[in-house]
């Protein structure tokens, strides 16, 4: 899930192991979700995005879920491997005609050889 | 492609002084933002413009101007920089709007700034 202190949820995963990681969006008329990395000392990495239209989206070794109802977005990572350790979070394009997404504050994913 | 490139990577400056930090992208974005990051804050966007010749405050502006300076080049100027604008700020640029859905944003490799 998303934090809302300074520090960050962590998700520790062995090598080899598929990793979920959780996001809770807040505003239902969000139509548009993104999922993110970022390595220390990087810029953010699109991973995979998800229209409100879908509730599945795969990509390779990624699979992102939405569930509308609860508001809820997951990243699946299969095959977790150590290039994956990172910071994940989503982001939320709420709607209208702005141009703003609004982003959640991560997970650190640690992957253990 | 380079995609969004920033300068300075790094900078460090005393209260009171100003500078500019760049930006510029070569994939013929339309839509450009300025964010910040502090530690358990996430990303918090400053400026953005959405296309070239206008400019909008985003949810932290204060103590930051910038400036499209063309399709390619968005600048963001601290006039009088201070302690509480250490950060690392991050460009990011989107294409066209399509289904009236943000597109996704591609962001540079950031800017370390610390303001003695």
């Amino acid at each position: 899930g998303e934090s809302v202190g300074l520090h960050l949820p962590t998700l520790s995963v062995q090598e080899g192991d598929n990793s979920i990681i959780n996001c809770a969006y807040s505003n239902s008329a969000s139509d548009y979700f993104i999922w993110y990395k970022q390595e220390s000392g990087k810029g953010p990495q699109f991973i995979i995005d998800i229209r409100s239209n879908m509730d599945k989206r795969q990509g390779q070794r990624v699979t992102v879920l939405l569930n509308k109802t609860v508001k809820h977005l997951s990243l699946q990572i299969a095959a977790t491997q150590p290039g994956d350790s990172a910071v994940y979070f989503c982001a939320e394009n709420s709607g209208g005609s702005n141009y703003k997404l609004t982003f959640g504050k991560g997970t650190l994913l640690t992957v253990n050889p | 492609n380079a995609g969004v490139t920033q300068t300075p990577k790094f900078q460090v400056l005393k209260t009171g002084q100003s500078m500019t930090l760049q930006c510029a992208q070569d994939m013929n974005h339309n839509s450009m933002y300025w964010y910040r990051q502090d530690p358990g804050m996430g990303l918090r966007l400053i400026y953005y413009s959405a296309s070239e010749g206008t400019t909008d405050k985003g949810e932290v502006p204060n103590g930051y101007n910038v400036s499209r300076l063309n399709k390619r080049e968005f600048s963001l100027r601290l006039e009088s920089a201070a302690p509480s604008q250490t950060s690392v700020y991050f460009c990011a640029s989107s294409g066209p709007r399509t289904s009236g859905a943000a597109d996704t944003q591609y962001f540079g490799p950031g800017t370390r700034l610390t303001v003695l």
